[in-house]
Protein backbone atom coordinates (compact mmCIF):
# COMPACT_ATOMS: atom_id res chain seq x y z
CA UNK A 1 0.00 0.00 0.00
CA UNK A 2 1.25 3.42 -0.84
CA UNK A 3 2.49 5.66 2.47
CA UNK A 4 4.02 8.21 3.84
CA UNK A 5 6.30 7.52 6.92
CA UNK A 6 7.73 10.79 9.35
CA UNK A 7 10.02 9.15 11.89
CA UNK A 8 10.24 12.12 14.44
CA UNK A 9 6.29 12.72 15.81
CA UNK A 10 7.81 15.17 18.84
CA UNK A 11 10.67 17.40 18.41
CA UNK A 12 12.27 20.29 20.94
CA UNK A 13 14.82 21.98 20.05
CA UNK A 14 16.10 25.55 21.28
CA UNK A 15 16.40 28.76 18.82
CA UNK A 16 19.52 28.95 16.56
CA UNK A 17 19.75 25.25 16.73
CA UNK A 18 19.40 22.65 13.12
CA UNK A 19 16.03 21.28 11.65
CA UNK A 20 15.73 17.52 9.83
CA UNK A 21 12.84 16.18 9.84
CA UNK A 22 12.62 12.89 7.68
CA UNK A 23 10.13 11.70 5.24
CA UNK A 24 9.99 8.49 3.27
CA UNK A 25 7.33 7.57 0.84
CA UNK A 26 6.35 4.07 -0.50
CA UNK A 27 5.02 4.55 -3.82
CA UNK A 28 5.39 2.54 -7.25
CA UNK A 29 5.73 5.61 -9.64
CA UNK A 30 6.85 8.73 -9.93
CA UNK A 31 5.48 10.76 -7.22
CA UNK A 32 5.39 14.94 -6.72
CA UNK A 33 6.62 16.02 -3.14
CA UNK A 34 5.49 18.58 -0.80
CA UNK A 35 6.28 19.78 3.09
CA UNK A 36 2.61 21.46 4.65
CA UNK A 37 3.23 23.50 7.98
CA UNK A 38 0.54 24.25 10.20
CA UNK A 39 0.45 26.63 12.78
CA UNK A 40 -1.28 26.72 15.83
CA UNK A 41 -4.70 27.93 14.54
CA UNK A 42 -3.64 28.17 11.14
CA UNK A 43 -4.51 26.71 7.97
CA UNK A 44 -2.36 24.30 6.47
CA UNK A 45 0.48 26.23 4.11
CA UNK A 46 2.40 25.13 1.39
CA UNK A 47 6.46 25.41 2.53
CA UNK A 48 8.08 23.93 -0.23
CA UNK A 49 7.52 21.24 -3.09
CA UNK A 50 9.10 19.27 -5.38
CA UNK A 51 8.11 18.02 -8.84
CA UNK A 52 11.07 17.55 -11.07
CA UNK A 53 14.74 18.84 -11.62
CA UNK A 54 17.05 19.93 -8.78
CA UNK A 55 16.48 17.53 -6.32
CA UNK A 56 17.37 20.51 -3.68
CA UNK A 57 14.31 22.96 -3.16
CA UNK A 58 13.89 25.62 -1.35
CA UNK A 59 11.00 26.90 0.26
CA UNK A 60 10.06 29.70 2.45
CA UNK A 61 10.99 31.38 5.73
CA UNK A 62 14.55 29.85 5.13
CA UNK A 63 13.41 25.81 4.94
CA UNK A 64 14.74 23.79 2.37
CA UNK A 65 14.26 20.04 1.29
CA UNK A 66 16.69 17.04 -0.61
CA UNK A 67 14.69 14.51 -2.42
CA UNK A 68 17.24 11.76 -2.88
CA UNK A 69 15.02 9.10 -5.29
CA UNK A 70 17.13 6.02 -4.24
CA UNK A 71 16.58 6.24 -0.21
CA UNK A 72 12.38 6.97 -1.59
CA UNK A 73 12.94 9.81 0.61
CA UNK A 74 12.29 13.92 1.46
CA UNK A 75 13.92 15.12 4.63
CA UNK A 76 13.13 18.70 5.33
CA UNK A 77 15.78 20.97 6.90
CA UNK A 78 16.29 24.50 8.22
CA UNK A 79 19.89 25.67 9.29
CA UNK A 80 18.87 27.42 12.50
CA UNK A 81 15.12 27.69 13.86
CA UNK A 82 13.16 30.12 15.70
CA UNK A 83 10.54 29.95 18.12
CA UNK A 84 8.32 31.02 15.21
CA UNK A 85 8.79 28.03 13.18
CA UNK A 86 6.98 26.32 16.15
CA UNK A 87 4.20 23.74 14.20
CA UNK A 88 3.30 20.73 12.85
CA UNK A 89 4.92 20.06 9.46
CA UNK A 90 3.26 17.56 7.12
CA UNK A 91 5.30 15.22 4.24
CA UNK A 92 2.81 14.65 1.65
CA UNK A 93 2.60 12.85 -1.84
CA UNK A 94 1.06 12.64 -4.97
CA UNK A 95 1.80 9.79 -8.07
CA UNK A 96 2.29 11.90 -11.03
CA UNK A 97 -1.12 12.07 -13.14
CA UNK A 98 -2.80 10.95 -9.63
CA UNK A 99 -5.07 13.95 -9.61
CA UNK A 100 -4.62 16.02 -6.67
CA UNK A 101 -4.89 13.25 -4.01
CA UNK A 102 -2.70 13.65 -1.20
CA UNK A 103 -1.15 11.07 1.03
CA UNK A 104 0.43 13.13 4.25
CA UNK A 105 2.69 11.45 6.95
CA UNK A 106 1.62 12.02 10.28
CA UNK A 107 3.37 14.62 10.95
CA UNK A 108 6.02 16.06 12.95
CA UNK A 109 5.51 18.24 15.73
CA UNK A 110 8.19 20.59 16.51
CA UNK A 111 8.60 22.95 19.44
CA UNK A 112 11.16 25.82 19.56
CA UNK A 113 12.53 26.62 23.17
CA UNK A 114 13.88 29.85 23.64
CA UNK B 1 -7.41 37.57 -3.65
CA UNK B 2 -9.46 35.59 -1.33
CA UNK B 3 -8.60 32.67 -0.04
CA UNK B 4 -10.39 28.75 0.10
CA UNK B 5 -13.80 29.62 2.75
CA UNK B 6 -15.53 27.02 4.69
CA UNK B 7 -18.50 26.92 6.63
CA UNK B 8 -19.81 26.58 8.96
CA UNK B 9 -16.07 26.69 11.10
CA UNK B 10 -17.61 24.43 14.27
CA UNK B 11 -20.37 22.22 14.11
CA UNK B 12 -22.07 20.20 16.86
CA UNK B 13 -24.85 17.19 16.30
CA UNK B 14 -25.68 14.18 17.68
CA UNK B 15 -24.99 10.29 16.43
CA UNK B 16 -27.30 9.43 13.50
CA UNK B 17 -27.79 12.69 12.05
CA UNK B 18 -26.74 13.75 9.01
CA UNK B 19 -24.46 17.00 8.12
CA UNK B 20 -23.55 19.42 5.15
CA UNK B 21 -20.33 21.69 4.86
CA UNK B 22 -19.49 24.06 2.57
CA UNK B 23 -16.22 25.10 0.82
CA UNK B 24 -15.76 27.82 -1.68
CA UNK B 25 -12.50 27.67 -3.65
CA UNK B 26 -10.20 30.52 -4.56
CA UNK B 27 -11.44 32.37 -7.31
CA UNK B 28 -10.76 30.43 -10.63
CA UNK B 29 -9.91 27.39 -8.98
CA UNK B 30 -11.82 24.40 -10.74
CA UNK B 31 -10.59 21.41 -8.43
CA UNK B 32 -11.68 21.17 -4.93
CA UNK B 33 -10.41 18.34 -2.98
CA UNK B 34 -11.64 17.24 0.86
CA UNK B 35 -9.24 15.77 3.54
CA UNK B 36 -10.52 14.65 7.23
CA UNK B 37 -8.27 15.51 10.23
CA UNK B 38 -7.80 13.81 13.38
CA UNK B 39 -5.54 13.20 16.30
CA UNK B 40 -5.51 8.97 15.86
CA UNK B 41 -5.56 9.07 11.50
CA UNK B 42 -3.74 12.11 10.86
CA UNK B 43 -5.01 13.66 7.69
CA UNK B 44 -6.73 11.35 5.49
CA UNK B 45 -7.90 12.04 1.51
CA UNK B 46 -11.94 11.98 0.88
CA UNK B 47 -12.30 12.78 -2.41
CA UNK B 48 -11.87 15.61 -5.10
CA UNK B 49 -13.81 17.21 -7.36
CA UNK B 50 -13.28 18.64 -10.87
CA UNK B 51 -15.94 20.66 -13.55
CA UNK B 52 -18.71 18.99 -11.00
CA UNK B 53 -17.16 15.47 -11.72
CA UNK B 54 -15.43 13.36 -9.17
CA UNK B 55 -12.18 12.29 -9.51
CA UNK B 56 -10.84 10.25 -6.98
CA UNK B 57 -12.21 8.94 -3.78
CA UNK B 58 -10.67 7.79 -0.76
CA UNK B 59 -11.25 4.88 1.25
CA UNK B 60 -14.60 6.38 3.42
CA UNK B 61 -17.55 4.46 3.51
CA UNK B 62 -20.37 5.45 1.38
CA UNK B 63 -22.19 7.62 4.22
CA UNK B 64 -19.76 10.23 2.97
CA UNK B 65 -20.69 11.97 -0.03
CA UNK B 66 -19.80 15.41 -2.26
CA UNK B 67 -20.78 17.59 -4.80
CA UNK B 68 -19.70 20.24 -6.63
CA UNK B 69 -21.42 22.91 -8.40
CA UNK B 70 -21.34 24.59 -11.42
CA UNK B 71 -19.22 27.92 -9.84
CA UNK B 72 -16.75 25.25 -8.65
CA UNK B 73 -18.12 25.92 -4.72
CA UNK B 74 -17.98 22.07 -3.52
CA UNK B 75 -20.23 20.33 -0.40
CA UNK B 76 -19.48 17.25 1.47
CA UNK B 77 -22.35 15.21 3.49
CA UNK B 78 -21.87 13.17 5.81
CA UNK B 79 -24.96 11.16 6.99
CA UNK B 80 -26.04 8.47 9.66
CA UNK B 81 -22.60 10.40 12.13
CA UNK B 82 -20.84 8.17 14.67
CA UNK B 83 -18.76 9.40 17.28
CA UNK B 84 -15.59 8.74 15.07
CA UNK B 85 -16.99 11.07 12.11
CA UNK B 86 -15.75 14.30 15.05
CA UNK B 87 -12.77 15.89 13.19
CA UNK B 88 -11.70 18.95 11.14
CA UNK B 89 -13.05 18.35 7.82
CA UNK B 90 -10.16 20.30 5.51
CA UNK B 91 -11.21 21.56 1.64
CA UNK B 92 -8.57 21.92 -0.48
CA UNK B 93 -8.59 23.78 -4.19
CA UNK B 94 -6.09 23.98 -7.07
CA UNK B 95 -6.19 25.63 -10.02
CA UNK B 96 -6.08 22.71 -12.47
CA UNK B 97 -6.40 19.09 -11.82
CA UNK B 98 -3.32 17.43 -11.46
CA UNK B 99 -0.36 17.55 -8.95
CA UNK B 100 -0.34 21.16 -7.87
CA UNK B 101 -0.11 23.25 -5.20
CA UNK B 102 -3.48 22.75 -2.97
CA UNK B 103 -4.58 25.80 -0.87
CA UNK B 104 -5.90 24.98 1.96
CA UNK B 105 -9.00 26.19 3.83
CA UNK B 106 -9.74 26.65 7.87
CA UNK B 107 -11.44 23.76 8.17
CA UNK B 108 -15.05 23.19 9.65
CA UNK B 109 -14.52 21.07 13.25
CA UNK B 110 -17.12 18.59 13.84
CA UNK B 111 -18.22 17.28 16.93
CA UNK B 112 -20.66 14.37 17.23
CA UNK B 113 -22.25 13.76 20.78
Amino acid sequence: AQSVSQHNHHVILSEAASLELGCNYSYGGTVNLFWYVQYPGQHLQLLLKYFSGDPLVKGIKGFEAEFIKSKFSFNLRKPSVQWSDTAEYFCAVILTGGGNKLTFGTGTQLKVEL
Amino acid sequence: KAGVTQTPRYLIKTRGQQVTLSCSPISGHRSVSWYQQTPGQGLQFLFEYFSETQRNKGNFPGRFSGRQFSNSRSEMNVSTLELGDSALYLCASTAVPNNNEQFFGPGTRLTVL
